[in-house]
């Protein structure tokens, strides 16, 4: 059972676009909602984070946005450029236990 | 702070053979999660331990595979006998619990080809 159910599994943009990657969960115990994001090559690193007693962040050209009724949260990209291009991955954690999405791979268009 | 430090990075090895992947997490962590990574099923966790105790091993595949901490700068994933389709990407990562807001940070990773 996938406890973190995130959408879409690929997305393109052109330069300065804003790409949209959406996350849903079930499990009203998660308590902190990480977004990864992973080049090629390399692990996933830590993008920005958010706990359900806030409804947005954001951190640089990164937002999260929260809506803790309908469980779902998203991760907005500003101004997009194409070293942005990575797999991006949304994540929940209950009591040091962390679930991923499946991850959106994302190409950002020069 | 050098981060998670992961070895092998690659390894390329015979169906049948003992694999064993090593981990050193960030110093002052006391969590330690070993995750595996396919096109298939994305980001498993395998195990964690946290005070070099395992906590939950729920993942983990099967028997073949285990995982030791015998003190808090230093873990082994093991896989005995390897097969094909362990073939994987194996992440550890390290976490000073809720001191930092649960952020866990990745090692790059060790690249396992069974062949």
């Amino acid at each position: 059972q996938q406890q973190v159910k995130q959408s879409p599994q690929s997305l393109i943009v052109q330069k300065g676009g804003i790409p949209i990657i959406n996350c849903a969960y079930e499990n009203t115990a998660f308590d902190y909602f990480p977004w990864y994001q992973q080049f090629p090559g390399k692990g996933p690193a830590l993008l920005i984070a958010i706990r359900p007693d806030v409804s947005e962040k954001k951190e640089g050209r990164f937002t999260i946005s929260f809506n803790k009724s309908a469980k779902q949260f998203s991760l907005h990209i500003m101004d997009s450029q194409p070293g942005d291009s990575a797999t991006y991955f949304c994540a929940a954690n209950n009591f040091n236990k962390f679930y991923f999405g499946s991850g959106t791979k994302l190409n950002v268009k020069p | 702070d050098a981060g998670v430090i992961q070895s092998p990075r690659h390894e390329v090895t015979e169906m049948g053979q003992e694999v064993t992947l090593r981990c050193k997490p960030i110093s002052g962590h006391d969590y330690l999660f070993w995750y595996r990574q396919t096109m298939m099923r994305g980001l498993e966790l395998l195990i964690y331990f946290n005070n070099n105790v395992p906590i939950d091993d729920s993942g983990m595949p099967e028997d073949r595979f285990s995982a030791k901490m015998p003190n808090a700068s230093f873990s082994t994933l093991k896989i005995q006998p390897s097969e094909p389709r362990d073939s994987a990407v194996y992440f550890c990562a390290s976490s000073a619990g809720q001191v930092n807001g649960n952020t866990i940070y990745f090692g790059e990773g060790s690249w396992l080809t069974v062949v």
